[in-house]
């Protein structure tokens, strides 16, 4: 158990769809980040949340949309995706701030994001 | 500009030594990370360096050479467990981390 918790692990959807993933930590960390993994390609830091802040938006196409409602939940919500976003979405926590230096992460399993 | 570079996929025999070198290129730098993913699995942290020198933990340990902007991830006594892919990253100066692609490493017995 990784003491971050992503759902649903898989998830099929339309292009017109709208769907959310959900993350869920219990470690007492305080920021949370979403990032993209596709195969073979380095993963990309989507969102950061500090104290349920966000802190971090690297450029994503409005169709991702992340919530933070408190310190333990991270939502991201998907609407109207395009096939090429299909990747595994990967949750993080961590107790250190983004800006310190021995920063670890503490991943989820991820969702894998098929969109048809 | 920001770059790192990692092999592919690597290929190794149960209980022999395996090398995963790591480079990259930056001019702020705070600090290396290596994490290890299984198939299907959340990515697990393995070690951090910001100095250089070799920091040993068990089987695994990894080495940091800043002035050659390097560093590598040894694996002894291979398990077959140990089949997963190994993802380094650097900090840069803003605390941004960049990721390589990863090193598949396939453990054959």
């Amino acid at each position: 158990e990784t003491g971050v918790t992503q759902t649903p692990r898989h998830l099929v959807m339309g292009m017109t769809n709208k769907k959310s993933l959900k993350c869920e930590q219990h470690l007492g960390h305080n920021a949370m980040y979403w990032y993209k993994q596709s195969a073979k390609k380095p993963l990309e830091l989507m969102f950061v949340y500090n104290f349920k802040e966000q802190t971090e938006n690297n450029s994503v196409p409005s169709r991702f949309s992340p919530e933070c409602p408190n310190s333990s939940h991270l939502f991201l919500h998907l609407h109207t995706l395009q096939p090429e976003d299909s990747a595994l979405y990967l949750c993080a926590s961590s107790e250190g701030t983004p800006d310190s230096g021995a920063n670890v992460l503490t991943f989820g399993a991820g969702s894998r994001l098929t969109v048809l | 500009g920001q770059n790192i570079d990692q092999p592919t996929e690597m290929t190794a025999t149960e209980g022999a030594i395996v090398q995963i070198n790591c480079t990259y290129q930056t001019s702020g730098f705070n600090g290396l990370f290596w994490y290890q993913q299984h198939a299907g699995e959340a990515p697990t942290f393995l070690s951090y360096n910001v100095l250089d020198g070799l920091e040993e933990k068990g089987r695994f340990s990894s080495f940091l050479s800043r002035s050659k902007g390097y560093s590598y991830l040894l694996l002894k006594e291979l398990q077959m467990k140990d089949s997963a892919s190994y993802l380094c990253a650097y900090m840069d100066s803003n605390y941004q981390l960049i990721w390589g692609a990863g090193t598949k490493l396939i453990i054959k017995p």
